[in-house]
Order: C-alpha cells, then structure tokens, then sequence
C-alpha cells in the first residue's frame, strides 16, 4: 500500500519566518504534488513535480517555492510566511496517469 | 480550462437513508473523474473513478456514481448511508488521467448523518 508521509501534523510559525513542509513517499511514484485546503474553496494545486530537480506552478504558486532533489521527497517552502498562508497542506503523489494518493496533511498557523 | 461544480456544501441525511452527492463539470476535452472522501483529521482517500468503460462506477464502502457527458454530471450515490459515512466528500476532474497534473476539485460538500 502507498504510503505517503508529512512530517508534521501541526506547526506553528510566525509571521516572515521561513518555513519547510516535508513529504516523502515510499512507492517510488514520479508525480508529487502539493495542495492547499480552505474552508468553502476545496483544494488548490500550489506546485507539482514530474521527476527529480523538475517543477511545475499550478494555480496558486505565489508566495510558494518548491525542491525535489530525490525522487522520495517533496519541499514546499515559504520563503517568508504570512498570515493568509495560514490552511491545511496536502501532499500527493502519483505513478504516471494513476490516481492521486495522500497525505495526512500538515495544519499550518503563522502568527 | 476545467472547473468542478460540487452544488452543495452541506448534505444532511438520517442514518439508513439513501443520498445524492452532485458533482458537474466543464472540460474541452476528454476527462477522467473522481471522488475523494475525507475523514476527520485525514489525508484524502479515493473512492472511485471514471477513466473509460462503463459510466456505472462501484467504489469502496458501498458508494457508487454515474457519469452522465450530456449532462456533464458525475453525481456520487450510496443507497444507504451510516453514521460512519460523515466526511467531507470532493469531486475532482482531469484531462490526464489524474496523475499527469494533477486534479482540479470541486470545494467539496460535508455530508452529515443524522441518527
């Protein structure tokens, strides 16, 4: 069975800190995706990677950066955080055309 | 573009009685559609797909849902639904297979089972 892995659960941050959000995934999936989840907006796709050192912006990009150095593990990092990126995050992976698997998903609030 | 169109944020339904998630979409092109359940606390889990075939999809935990291309509809159904089934329940669509780039979701809609 996949497993897909966010290394936390909660975090904490304050406002203009620079914050690192971890997925790895064990099921050597190319695709790896992050979302983010917003009461009354669903899910938006922040970034995504097709293969090692590759990256791709979806629709919310902005404020956002992304690494993939090993095909395992997705980064996505805000390089100084805000208020407003305060939500729930949601990493995915995928093999070629499959479906998505998730994440638990890391709560984020930037004071 | 695509887009997703989940009709209702909120479903209220007695425990033992049927229910109907509504999901409609727009896309140019040929499209692959899910749903996704999400438990409290959790990850999302995918409940069934449409990638071709039969437009009658089984998935798990008894749910099934019909994609309708003239009506661009992919409505989820569970005959008979349990205290169990409270989630938050998303519809999502893609151009490519849904693993090329990713889904595009609908906002979701948080069925709620009454006792």
């Amino acid at each position: 069975d996949v497993k897909v892995t966010q290394s936390s659960r909660y975090l904490v941050k304050r406002t203009g800190e620079k914050v690192f959000l971890e997925c790895v995934q064990d099921m050597d999936h190319e695709n790896m995706f992050w979302y983010r989840q917003d009461p009354g907006l669903g899910l938006r796709l922040i970034y995504f990677s097709y293969d090692v050192k590759m990256k791709e912006k979806g629709d919310i990009p902005e404020g956002y950066s992304v690494s993939r150095e090993k095909k395992e593990r997705f980064s996505l990092i805000l390089e100084s955080a805000s208020t407003n990126q305060t939500s729930m995050y949601l990493c995915a992976s995928s093999l070629r055309s499959s479906p998505l698997h998730f994440g638990n998903g890391t709560r984020l609030t930037v004071t | 573009a695509q887009s997703v169109t989940q009709l209702d944020s909120q479903v209220p339904v007695f425990e033992e009685a049927p229910v109907e998630l509504r999901c409609n979409y727009s896309s140019s092109v040929s499209v692959y559609l899910f749903w996704y359940v999400q438990y409290p606390n959790q990850g999302l889990q995918l409940l069934l797909k449409y990638l071709s075939g039969s437009t009658l999809v089984k998935g798990i935990n008894g749910f099934e849902a019909e994609f309708n291309k003239s009506q661009t509809s992919f409505h989820l159904r569970k005959p008979s639904v349990h205290i169990s089934d409270t989630a938050e329940y998303f519809c999502a669509v893609s151009d490519g297979g849904g693993g090329a780039d990713g889904l595009t979701f609908g906002k979701g809609t948080h069925l709620i089972i009454q006792p």
